[in-house]
């Protein structure tokens, strides 16, 4: 099965760029999309298709992704942006929606 | 304005059957591309998608609980059904119903419901 592997934590100070990758076997070839978690809080949908945001959501975030690794940026963080994210794609081989194990972002 | 919850119990003994019902407003489970997946989420770990419809009755399982699960949609009643097996307390988790519109990205969530099985 395919599996998408996302480091555990990335911490950042305020202001500044954090970036969060998500690896895969030629994830290139897919469309990867990326969720925001607070706690105690339902996912939110931060950017799909790799690199679109939905309706209101802050050009601070963006996505890329190319090779084995697709990355969430999010730039001029503030600290509502402490959260876990998770990284997500559509499997064609095996007809599976796979999660990332999720990143916890921290402000410093 | 898009809305999805889930409803069902919130403790059930091992071997039992789960039930959860997603009640959803805002959209048609009879749209084209209009899909809802199930997802859960045990106590401090990660999301794990269990399964999926969409609008013209094509279904999808997580292959290493197909043998437990059931999805179903009831479009009159804007609901879409999901049934567990077996229950085990590995099972313990928040489950959520999502959202998906063409594609297999969840843009709406439930808030989720709390399951805890006992031993």
């Amino acid at each position: 099965s395919y599996v998408l592997t996302q480091p555990p934590s990335v911490s950042v100070a305020p202001g500044q760029t954090a970036r969060i990758a998500c690896g895969g076997d030629n994830i290139g070839s897919k469309s990867v999309h990326w969720y925001q978690q607070k706690p105690g809080q339902a996912p939110v949908l931060v950017v799909y298709d790799d690199s679109d945001r939905p309706s209101g959501m802050p050009n601070r975030f963006s996505g890329s992704n190319s090779g084995n690794t697709a990355t969430l940026t999010i730039s001029g963080v503030e600290p509502g942006d402490e959260a876990d994210y998770y990284c997500q794609v559509w499997d064609r081989t095996s007809d599976h929606v796979v999660f990332g194990g999720g990143t916890m972002l921290t402000v410093l | 304005q898009v809305t999805l919850k889930e409803s069902g119990p919130e403790l059930v003994k091992a071997t039992e059957t789960l039930t959860l019902t997603c009640s959803v407003s805002g959209f048609s489970l009879s749209k084209a591309r209009m899909g809802v997946s199930w997802i859960r989420q045990p106590p401090g770990k990660a999301l794990e998608w269990l399964a999926h419809t969409w609008w013209n009755d094509e279904i999808f399982f997580n292959a290493s609980l197909r043998s437990r699960l059931t999805i179903s949609k009831d479009t009159p009643k804007s609901q879409v059904v999901l049934t567990l097996t077996n229950m085990d307390p590995m099972d313990t988790a928040t489950y959520y119903c999502a959202r998906s519109v063409y594609g297999f990205w969840f843009d709406s969530w439930g808030q989720g419901t709390l399951v805890t099985v006992s031993s």
